[in-house]
């Protein structure tokens, strides 16, 4: 079975520059979750779906974050404009439901100079 | 207090030799209690749940102590492949409430 599929792996951008990433699910899974994982830290959820509606946005910068999972499948990422405290891994995990065991995606590691 | 706290690391032991995490979580109401594993620059991967009657996976053994807010890890026999950051996850409710992570121990296995 296929896993998480992210992309970009890597990325390097400037700061305010804008950034997307792309987050195909496990086909099937119905929930999405955005976590970004800072060096040294565990992964932070940023925001969560349940098919195409967000469950739980609560820790989404939104003055400069925004994601969309349009068709309930794919998701998409998006940092505009990104700051310097913004370099992270991005990892997307999906789930068959809410309460299933979450599967984590390589992640997309993003430097902002 | 942090949501969740695990032990600073790293840890670095001999192959063979037995090991033990622990963490804390903050919200009584925590219901659900996990162990992830997260190679190096690789994605977490769930490890274990953690049971309230503790619970066994070949050589690891997780515990919980609900009274005192408290989940351990214990691997025995180590092995060189056991090498990698374990997180400790919380999560509040029941259902669909977010997982909660902790910053992570890392463990380094030595030969």
């Amino acid at each position: 079975e296929a896993g998480v599929a992210q992309s970009p792996r890597y990325k390097i951008i400037e700061k305010r520059q804008s950034v997307a990433f792309w987050c195909n699910p496990i086909s099937g899974h119905a929930t999405l979750y955005w976590y970004q994982q800072i060096l040294g830290q565990g992964p932070k959820l940023l925001i969560q779906f349940q098919n195409n509606g967000v469950v739980d946005d609560s820790q989404l910068p939104k003055d400069r974050f925004s994601a969309e999972r349009l068709k309930g499948v794919d998701s998409t990422l998006k940092i505009q404009p990104a700051k310097l405290e913004d370099s992270a891994v991005y990892l997307c995990a999906s789930s068959l439901t809410e309460q299933e065991t979450q599967y984590f995606g390589p992640g997309t590691r993003l430097l902002v100079l | 207090r942090k949501e969740v706290e695990q032990d600073p690391g790293p840890f670095n032991v001999p192959e063979g030799a037995t090991v033990a995490f622990n963490c804390t979580y903050s919200n009584s109401a925590s219901q659900s209690f996990f162990w992830y594993r997260q190679d190096c620059r690789k994605e977490p991967k769930l490890l274990m749940s953690v049971y309230s009657s503790g619970n066994e996976d070949g050589r690891f053994t997780a515990q919980l102590n609900r009274a005192s807010q408290y989940i351990s890890l214990l691997i025995r026999d180590s092995k060189l492949s056991d090498s990698a950051t374990y997180l400790c996850v919380v999560r509040k409710y029941y259902g669909d409430t977010p997982l909660v992570f902790g910053k992570g121990t890392r463990l380094s296995v030595i030969a």
